[in-house]
């Protein structure tokens, strides 16, 4: 049964701490998202990777996020320093990018890890 | 505008339908998707429809396309008290999904 896995799942912390969060894509798949989901934003997409490269972190804020793929079976997004503001819950997707006009593009979620920033 | 909208909230009684409209902007994606998110789990895709279609009938989903207006809708039919959960609508840009804010379908017995 192939899951996008996330761990950990909770994570509380102190502002200032850096927090690292990892995710397990399925095996075989191409592509990697970070999404951070809040009450008030909804759903926002934080970075891409396609074949480990980074294709898109426009949403992702660069003094104190890094998103990474050290090899094909993680990604890691850090936050240093963290603030309260970012309290919210990431999820990890993964999918099989195809070439193509008519490309389907689904995407796997992971379970999600719920940050708290006190 | 450059946002897939959708209305935040829908309560419905059991039994009932559920229509669940979106707003889309890229009028070139392909394919076009509803996802579900369960309390306390991340989303699962439920049904997509290919943009050549109008309308693609699932079970209890049925997704109608409006390409014109770029509009579309997901009905549930018979609605049941499971059923209760946020829905997702999302274009394809480039291979990037961009999701709307969700619609958090209520179902009271």
């Amino acid at each position: 049964d192939a899951r996008v896995t996330q761990t950990p799942r909770h994570k509380v912390t102190e502002m200032g701490q850096e927090v690292t969060m990892r995710c397990q894509p399925i095996l075989g798949h191409n592509t990697v998202f970070w999404y951070r989901q809040t009450m008030m934003q909804g759903l926002e997409l934080l970075a891409y990777f396609r074949n480990r490269a980074p294709l898109d972190d426009s949403g992702m804020p660069k003094d104190r996020f890094s998103a990474e793929m050290p090899d094909a079976t993680l990604a890691t997004l850090k936050i240093q320093p963290s603030e309260p503001r970012d309290s919210a819950v990431y999820f990890c997707a993964s999918g099989l990018a195809r070439t193509g006009s008519s490309s389907y593009n689904e995407q796997f979620f992971g379970p999600g890890t719920r940050l708290t920033v006190l | 505008g450059e946002d897939v909208e959708q209305s935040l909230f829908l309560s419905v009684r059991e039994g009932d339908s559920s229509v669940i409209n979106c707003t889309y902007t890229d009028s070139s994606s392909t394919y076009l998707y509803w996802y579900k998110q369960e309390p306390g789990a991340g989303l699962q895709l439920l049904t997509y429809i290919f943009s050549n279609m109008d309308m693609k009938q699932d079970q209890r989903l049925t997704v109608l396309l409006n390409k014109k207006d770029k509009h579309l809708s997901l009905r549930i039919a018979d609605t049941q008290t499971g059923d209760s959960a946020i829905y997702f609508c999302a274009e394809d840009q480039g291979g990037k999904l961009i999701f709307g804010q969700g619609t958090e379908l209520s179902v009271k017995p």
